[in-house]
């Protein structure tokens, strides 16, 4: 079994880009699909990108995905940040061999 | 409009069982995996259990495996977890999720409910 590393926290201003790693520990990240999942303060977790880099309709196309095997770890990029999407932000993939969900930790991001 | 409606949740004190309950509409629900995750006071998420479309096959984390139970009633769109010998570190929001396909053997979690919180205290 794997674990998804995250940072712990991220702050940019707003108006800028900021980028959300997530590293697996071990088997490549290229085996399942990698999904981020944001949750505001007070509220459920909400779906951002799923298979890597699709966006669910009604998130706006600012939220971006991408998978490096280089590194073995996923991305979530926001550009043009707003203050609403100061959350926390979760990476999530699934281990075929325990057949468990794995999540990563969480980063926290600030935006000011 | 898909809608997930989790209740049961409470104070219960260590050692003592709890069913928590999810309603859905809004969605064909006999057609889709559903999933179990919770979220501790200040801490991640934490998947706990899924269970097929048919309830044949169900998965759970190793740390709730043989204490907890995940079942579902298609007739009524309801998913329920029944949770035995309850521990402190048990107390979390629960949340009950619909798991999607994001292509061959891979799901995520479009849809989640706003959580039912329980408290294990003595």
């Amino acid at each position: 079994n794997f674990v998804l590393t995250q940072p712990h926290s991220v702050s940019e201003s707003p108006g800028k880009t900021v980028t959300l790693s997530c590293t697996r520990s071990s088997g490549s990240i290229a085996s399942n699909y990698v999904q981020w999942y944001q949750q505001r303060p007070g509220s459920a977790p909400t779906t951002v990108i799923y298979a890597n880099k699709q966006r669910p309709s009604g998130v706006p196309d600012r939220f971006s995905g991408s998978i490096d095997s280089s590194s073995n770890s996923a991305s979530l990029t926001i550009s043009g940040l707003k203050t609403e999407d100061e959350a926390d932000y979760y990476c999530q993939s699934y281990d075929t061999s325990t057949l468990w969900e794995v999540f990563g930790g969480g980063t926290k991001l600030t935006v000011l | 409009e898909v809608q997930l409606v989790e209740s049961g949740g409470a104070l219960v004190q260590p050692g003592g069982s709890l069913r928590l309950s999810c309603t859905a509409s809004g969605f064909t629900f006999n057609n889709y995996w559903m999933t179990w995750v919770r979220q501790a006071p200040g801490k991640g998420l934490e998947w706990v259990a899924n269970i097929k479309q048919d309830g044949s096959d169900k998965y759970y984390v190793d740390s709730v495996r043989g204490r907890f139970s995940i079942s579902r009633d298609n007739a009524n769109k309801s998913m329920f977890l029944q949770m035995d010998s309850l521990r402190v570190d048990d107390t979390a929001m629960y949340y009950c999720a619909r798991r999607a396909v994001a292509g061959w053997s891979n799901w995520y979690f479009d849809f989640w409910g706003r959580g039912t919180l329980v408290t294990v205290s003595s």
